[in-house]
C-alpha cells in the first residue's frame, strides 16, 4: 500500500512569506507527527495529532508555526513570516496509534529553503 | 529532560563490523529505535528494542541495550558499502506520549 506522502518535495520561499506543507498519512493511521531536521542535525519533534484529542504542540518553536489535521487524514503545517532559520527538511510520520508499541512511518520530507 | 547522544562519525572497511553507540538520559524510555537515512531519502526504520530486553538480533543487525548505563548500540556485521548512511537512535517514553526523541545521527562511511 501507499506510504506517507508529502508535498511539495522542495519549496524555496522569500523571507517573510508564508508557506504551507502538506502530509498525507497512511490510510487508517490515527496518529500523525511533524518533525524538523536542520542540516547535519537530528530530528526535532514539532507537533503530533492523535485522533480527536487535542494535539501536542509542545515542540513548535514559535507562534509562527501552526498545524491542522482534518479528521484522521491530511495535515498541513503552516509557517508564517518565514525566517532563514526555518530552512530545514520537514518530515511527517504516521502510526496506527500513539501507543508506545506503535511504529512511526516517515514520509520523504519537504525541503524548505528560505532566501 | 530527555536527551539522546551519538558520536557523529564512524568509518570502517568493507567486511568489518560496525558498532554505532547511543546514550540516553530518560530512564522511563520504553522503546528504542534505530533509523537509517540515506542521502536524499526518507527515514527507514531498521530495528527497535523494548526496554525490558537486553539484545535483539535481526540478520546482520544486533542491538544491545544496557539499561543500567542507558546505553544502546547497533552492530552491523559484514558491513557493505550500501550500509553507508546516517544512523539515528531514537527513544520513546511513557510520559512523552507518542513522540520520538532523536539523537543527532552517526554518519557511517564504509570504505572498499
Amino acid at each position: 500500500g501507499a506510504g506517507v506522502s508529502q508535498s511539495p518535495s522542495n519549496k524555496v520561499t522569500e523571507k517573510g512569506k508564508d508557506v504551507e506543507l502538506r502530509c498525507d498519512p497512511i490510510s487508517g493511521h490515527t496518529a500523525l507527527y511533524w518533525y524538523r531536521q536542520r542540516l547535519g542535525q537530528g530530528l526535532e519533534f514539532l507537533i503530533y495529532f492523535q485522533g480527536n484529542s487535542a494535539p501536542d504542540k509542545s515542540g513548535l518553536p514559535s507562534d509562527r508555526f501552526s498545524a491542522e489535521r482534518t479528521g484522521e487524514s491530511v495535515s498541513t503545517l503552516t509557517i508564517q513570516r518565514t525566517q532563514q532559520e526555518d530552512s530545514a527538511v520537514y518530515l511527517c510520520a504516521s502510526s496506527s496509534s500513539s501507543g508506545v508499541d506503535s511504529r512511526q512511518y516517515f514520509g520523504p520530507g519537504t525541503r524548505l529553503t528560505v532566501t | 529532560g530527555e536527551d539522546v547522544e551519538q558520536s557523529l562519525f564512524l568509518s570502517v572497511r568493507e567486511g568489518d563490523s560496525s558498532v554505532i553507540n547511543c546514550t540516553y538520559t530518560d530512564s522511563s524510555s520504553t522503546y528504542l529505535y534505530w533509523y537509517k537515512q540515506e542521502p536524499g531519502a526518507g527515514l527507514q526504520l531498521l530495528t527497535y528494542i523494548f526496554s525490558n530486553m537486553d539484545m535483539k538480533q535481526d540478520q546482520r543487525l544486533t542491538v544491545l541495550l544496557n539499561k543500567k548505563d542507558k546505553h544502546l548500540s547497533l552492530r552491523i556485521a559484514d558491513t557493505q558499502t550500501g550500509d553507508s548512511a546516517i544512523y539515528f537512535c531514537a527513544e520513546r517514553t511513557y510520559n512523552q506520549g507518542g513522540k520520538l526523541i532523536f539523537g543527532q545521527g552517526t554518519e557511517l562511511s564504509v570504505k572498499p
